[in-house]
């Protein structure tokens, strides 16, 4: 089964500054699709962005950017100018294209954004 | 306005008393998920269903059941709940079981077992 890791559980963020928030994954498989989603406090899945494996060029969406490194196996997400509303929990994700649709989470990174 | 319903938000029981925690979708989705979120654990997958009467275990099934009989709905069966159940629960659906679509979420369901 394919492991998703998400390390340093909590990251702080100066309000308007970068953040980077790092996540690699563990595969055999060349042909998959990856996501970060984000959980306010109201508990919610919400999703932010998404990757497919078989574009190089790295997904964006606004203020939320990914670094895609497929040889190295590796997907983190740059939030910029951050803002008080994105302080949450931030879930890695990992899907194979083919199987059962199951997502493979990380453990998550909070994101503390300091006014 | 499309959506993934879970009922209920929250529920405290104690062990042994059999539970349902019920999932509807709005949005013709023909894959369902349920998954458990513990701290420092993430999300793991409990069941699947790719179709109406295609259901099949994910990394944690132990302890749960599920039905799809209909299209819409999925819900989430503990037969007889432990302690160890207790945890945050969300249904998700998507369009079908593969492509670059992503999961809908629920809102979550609080389970606490005493």
């Amino acid at each position: 089964a394919q492991t998703v890791t998400q390390s340093q559980p909590e990251m702080s963020v100066q309000e308007a500054e970068t953040v980077t928030l790092s996540c690699t994954y563990d595969t055999s498989e060349s042909d998959y699709y990856l996501f970060w989603y984000k959980q306010p406090p109201s508990r919610q899945m919400i999703l932010v962005i998404r990757q497919e494996a078989y574009k190089q060029q790295n997904a964006t969406e606004n203020r939320f950017s990914v670094n895609f490194q497929k040889a190295a196996k590796s997907f983190s997400l740059k939030i910029s100018d951050s803002q008080l509303g994105d302080a949450a929990m931030y879930f890695c994700a990992y899907r194979s294209a083919r199987g059962n649709n199951r997502l493979a989470f990380g453990k998550g990174n909070q994101v503390v954004v300091i006014p | 306005e499309a959506q993934v319903t879970q009922n209920p938000r929250y529920l405290i029981t104690v062990t042994g008393k059999k539970l349902t925690v019920t999932c509807s979708q709005n949005m013709n989705h023909e894959y369902m998920s349920w998954y458990r979120q513990d701290p420092g654990l993430g999300l793991r997958q409990i069941y699947y269903s790719m179709n109406v009467e295609v259901t099949d275990k994910g990394d944690v099934p132990e302890g749960y059941k599920v039905s799809r009989k209909e299209k819409r709905n999925f819900p989430l069966i503990l037969e007889s709940p432990s302690p160890n159940q207790t945890s945050l629960y969300f249904c998700a659906s998507s369009l079908w079981g593969g492509g670059n679509q992503p999961q809908h979420f629920g809102d979550g369901t609080r389970l606490s077992i005493l």
